[in-house]
C-alpha cells in the first residue's frame, strides 16, 4: 500500500539556519502531496501542496518540489526562525479511490535562539 | 470564514460517562473527518462523512459513534471509554473526498479518559 516516510527527528537547528526535512512516498500513480505543521497544543495547519510532478508548493518562506523521479517532497527553508519550532507532517492523498491521508511519523524540529 | 471549530477544547470523563464532542466548519465543505491523535505520532484516520453520509469507518470500536447531522456540523458521541482512548481528537473537513482537496483541521479536543 501507499506510504510516506520521514527523516528522524528531532531537528535542532540555530536560528537562520537552512532546514531540510526529508520526506518520500510510496504510491501507485500520482498522488497529491503535502506539508502539515502542528505547533505545541493545536491542531494541523497546511503548510504547503503540490498536485503534479515538478510542482513546487511554498508558503512562509517554505519550499517543497514534487519530484516523481526521485518519489521526494522534501521541506526547505532559508532561514529559519525560533517560532518554526513544531512538528511537520508529511502526507500524500491515496488516489485508491477514498483519497484517505497518509501521513508520515512527523518530525520534530527545535530552533534555538 | 476558514475555520474549523471544536468543542469543548479539553474533556475529562469516566469510563462509565456519556459524552459528545462536537465539530463546525462554514466554508461549504462537503467532506469531514475524525482523527485521533496519541502524543508524538501522526493522526490516524477514524471516519469519513462525504456529504453527510458515513464513507469511511476505519474499523472503529462501537464505543465511538459518529453523527453528521448536517453539513455544517459532525459530532462523535463516546460511551464506555476506555484509558487508552485518551488523546487528541482532530476534525478536519474538505471541499469534497478528492484527492487535490487538502484537509482543513480544527485544534482538536484533548481528552482524558479515567
Amino acid at each position: 500500500g501507499d506510504s510516506v516516510t520521514q527523516m528522524e527527528g528531532p531537528v535542532t537547528l540555530s536560528e537562520e539556519a537552512f532546514l531540510t526535512i526529508n520526506c518520500t512516498y510510496t504510491a501507485t500513480g500520482y498522488p497529491s502531496l503535502f506539508w502539515y505543521v502542528q505547533y505545541p497544543g493545536e491542531g494541523l495547519q497546511l503548510l504547503l501542496k503540490a498536485t503534479k510532478a515538478d510542482d513546487k508548493g511554498s508558503n512562509k518562506g517554505f519550499e517543497a518540489t514534487y519530484r516523481k523521479e526521485t518519489t521526494s517532497f522534501h521541506l526547505e527553508k532559508g532561514s529559519v526562525q525560533v517560532s518554526d519550532s513544531a512538528v511537520y507532517f508529511c502526507a500524500l492523498s491515496d488516489r485508491g479511490g477514498t483519497y484517505k491521508y497518509i501521513f508520515g511519523t512527523g518530525t520534530r524540529l527545535k530552533v534555538l535562539a | 470564514d476558514t475555520e474549523v471549530t471544536q468543542t469543548p477544547k479539553h474533556l475529562v470523563m469516566g469510563m462509565t460517562n456519556k459524552k459528545s464532542l462536537k465539530c463546525e466548519q462554514h466554508m461549504g465543505h462537503r467532506a469531514m473527518y475524525w482523527y485521533k491523535q496519541k502524543a508524538k505520532k501522526p493522526p490516524e484516520l477514524m471516519f469519513v462523512y462525504s456529504y453527510e453520509k458515513l464513507s469511511i469507518n476505519e474499523s472503529v470500536p462501537s464505543r465511538f459513534s459518529p453523527e453528521c447531522p448536517n453539513s455544517s456540523l459532525l459530532n462523535l458521541h463516546l460511551h464506555a471509554l476506555q484509558p487508552e482512548d485518551s488523546a487528541l481528537y482532530l476534525c478536519a473537513s474538505s471541499q469534497g473526498q478528492g484527492m487535490n482537496n487538502e484537509q482543513f483541521f480544527g485544534p482538536g479536543t484533548r481528552l482524558t479518559v479515567l
